[in-house]
């Protein structure tokens, strides 16, 4: 099974502030690049997602950077709410689908007034 | 529109019992998914079906066991469960617009202490 490498476990960030994840994979090749938001008791749900064919995507004040020749891609949380305060997950879909998904390992990120 | 609904939301098991987790979703998904979350490893698939009647090991199988009769439901058994299997386990769905990737839809995980 490929790896993927999700930094940091935890990060703790204040309100208006920017939180980074990033994730790195290894030598494969993936179609597809979802991000999930995972609130204490709830299941993930999907934030945002990029394909390998683009550079970076934005959904308000979320954003996805890819870096295809690092093998990296990252998400950006733009002032930061205290609603963000949840747990992150990148994943890494190859040709295979969702059969064939690696998540990451999570980031727990809490955002403080 | 209740999407993916499981039950129970929490179980404490003694060694060696066995039971089945129950999965059922609304959105007529022909693809189905049980994923386990361990603190600190993210989410392992365990098995998965793409639909009624077909279903095929994930990554992390041993111990459990699925069937899919219909397209609502997927229900996971664990036989003779073992303290291994304490766990968050999450069953998914998804209608892949092309090559199963898109959006997975989770429900909110059946909570499972073996003792």
């Amino acid at each position: 099974q490929q790896q993927v490498k999700q930094s940091p476990q935890s990060l703790i960030v204040q309100k208006g502030g920017i939180s980074i994840i990033n994730c790195a994979y290894e030598n494969t090749a993936f179609d597809y690049f979802p991000w999930y938001q995972q609130f204490p008791g709830k299941g993930p749900a999907l934030l945002i997602a990029i394909r390998p064919d683009v550079s970076e995507k934005k959904e308000g004040r979320f954003t996805i950077s890819f870096n295809k020749s690092a093998k990296q891609f990252s998400l950006h949380i733009m002032d930061s709410q205290p609603g963000d305060s949840a747990t992150y997950f990148c994943a890494a879909i190859p040709s295979g689908g969702y059969q064939k998904v690696t998540f990451g390992t999570g980031t727990k990120l809490q955002v403080i007034p | 529109n209740a999407g993916v609904t499981q039950t129970p939301k929490f179980r404490i098991l003694k060694i060696g019992q066995s039971m089945t987790l129950q999965c059922t979703q609304d959105m007529n998904h022909n693809y189905m998914y049980w994923y386990r979350q361990d603190p600190g490893m993210g989410l392992k698939l365990i098995y998965y079906s793409v639909g009624a009647g077909i279903t095929d090991k994930g990554e992390v199988p041993n111990g459990y066991n699925v069937s899919r009769s219909t397209t609502e439901d997927f229900p996971l058994r664990l036989e003779l469960a073992a303290p291994s299997q304490t766990s968050v386990y999450f069953c998914a769905s998804n209608d892949p617009p092309r090559r199963n990737t898109g959006e997975l839809f989770f429900g909110e995980g059946s909570r499972l202490t073996v003792l």
